[in-house]
């Protein structure tokens, strides 16, 4: 049961311009989104959060908006650049009895070409 | 300050023999999971385990897996008897705490022969 989807294996977008990266997740207990950043042969490194009770965090190039009601989040890139290039992982944690749970997504590969 | 240490980075086995994947979580971090990613999928959360404990196993294999995380001494996930479908890239992070997000490490990647 993939409770945090990623539509989009892969994206591939100019350097300079704006990558979106999408993700869906079906679960309303959620209480904070995250994205991770992987590159080949590495594990993936935390890159930007969002609390549900907010709708929008900023961090330099990186923004992160969250629509609750469409259960939809999304990862904008200003300006991509070639470094980018990497798998986009979006996470979504549950508090359970046991502490907290990540669900974590499929992966968008991400090209940013030069 | 090292990060999140796995070893090895690349384990061949043959099918029927263990596997046993170390982990080393960041100083500092009490709180140890193991996730595996599979080819084409995502990453798949597996155990949780503090100090002495398995607090969350709920994504383990009921058969074959196993994972400790002694007094002294890195977390292990051990997979007895291993099989083709078991090959897959498996991540260990750690956090101080269970509210904190996750650190992971490199990986160790499984290929059952």
């Amino acid at each position: 049961d993939q409770q945090v989807k990623q539509n989009s294996p892969s994206l591939s977008v100019q350097e300079g311009r704006i990558s979106i990266l999408n993700c869906d997740y079906t679960n309303s207990m959620f209480d904070y989104f995250l994205w991770y950043k992987k590159y080949p042969a590495e594990g993936p490194t935390f890159l930007i959060s969002i609390s549900s009770i907010k709708d929008k965090n900023e961090d330099g190039r990186f923004t992160v908006f969250l629509n609750k009601s469409a259960k939809h989040l999304s990862l904008h890139i200003v300006p991509s650049q070639p470094g980018d290039s990497a798998v986009y992982f979006c996470a979504a944690r549950r508090v359970g009895n046991t502490g907290n749970q990540f669900y974590f997504g499929t992966g968008t590969s991400l090209t940013v070409i030069p | 300050n090292a990060g999140v240490m796995q070893n090895p980075r690349h384990l061949v086995r043959r099918r029927g023999q263990e596997a046993r994947l170390r982990c080393s979580p960041m100083k500092g971090h009490s709180h140890v999971y193991w996730y595996r990613q599979l080819p084409e999928e995502g990453l798949k959360f597996m155990v949780y385990l503090q100090k002495e404990n398995i607090i969350d196993e709920s994504g383990m294999p009921k058969e074959r897996f196993s994972a400790e995380f002694p007094k002294e001494g890195p977390s292990i996930l051990r997979i007895q008897q291993v099989v083709r479908g078991d090959s897959a890239a498996y991540f260990c992070a750690s956090s101080p705490d269970v509210n904190y997000g996750y650190t992971f490490g490199s990986g160790t990647r499984l290929t059952v022969v």
